[in-house]
């Protein structure tokens, strides 16, 4: 799988919006892009996934650059729950459904 | 309520006794996968699984078993286990292997500590 470059960790106050950037200059054309995240002592939970189109869900929403060679996770109101290491992803269509996690990024939200 | 689950959550062991981690999904998904997650290493892929009695190595298969009798359960073996298997384990599943798509889920962990 491609690789991806994301920040060692962001901060960010309660409430407020919180951009995580995520860089894949490497990336194929039938690469899907998928965010997971990490809350402490838990297992890693999905949170968006997108091809070319930005993307909206309950949880976030993903904005895909044009050339996509970058995207970025938006959590449009960080709560204390958000607070977790967030992984970019690329996944490309084959036989094992292996998902290669980078470093992430530790996000920290401020009361 | 759709879930994976593991067991047990914390094990305490030493060298070379035989132990087996229990994974199972209530969610029908035909692609399960063992993962370690390791300080500095992230985490890697030991062994996958396509279907019922399809399984394959992943990144860091040496030291471990897996099978896949049933649809639902997917336990990791351990025939022998070493200090360097110390580790925090994880269970993973999804609907299809060969989707890009489709999002994995994850259980909530074993905390393996070998002695």
């Amino acid at each position: 799988d491609a690789k991806t470059t994301q920040p060692n960790s962001m901060e960010s106050n309660e409430e407020e919006p919180v951009h995580l950037p995520c860089n894949h200059s490497t990336i194929s054309g039938t690469d899907y892009i998928h965010w997971y995240r990490q809350l402490p002592s838990q297992g890693p939970e999905y949170v968006i996934h997108g091809l070319t189109s930005n993307v909206n869900n309950r949880m976030a929403s993903l904005a895909i650059a044009e050339d996509r060679k970058s995207s970025t996770l938006i959590l449009h109101r960080a709560t204390l729950r958000d607070a977790a290491v967030y992984y970019c992803i690329l996944r490309r269509g084959g036989s094992n459904y292996k998902l290669t996690f980078g470093k992430g990024t530790l996000l920290t939200v401020n009361p | 309520e759709a879930q994976v689950t593991q067991n047990p959550r914390y094990l305490i062991t030493v060298t070379g006794k035989k132990l087996t981690v229990t994974c199972s999904q209530n969610m029908n998904h035909e692609y399960m996968s063992w993962y370690r997650q390791d300080p500095g290493l992230g985490l890697r892929q030991i062994y996958y699984s396509m279907n019922v009695e399809v399984t394959d190595k992943g990144d860091v298969p040496e030291g471990y078993k897996v099978s896949r009798k049933e649809k639902r359960n997917f336990p990791l073996i351990l025939e022998s286990p070493s200090p360097n298997q110390t580790s925090l384990y994880f269970c993973a599943s999804s609907l299809e292997a060969s989707s890009s798509y489709n999002e994995q889920f994850f259980g909530p962990g074993t905390r393996l500590t070998v002695l």
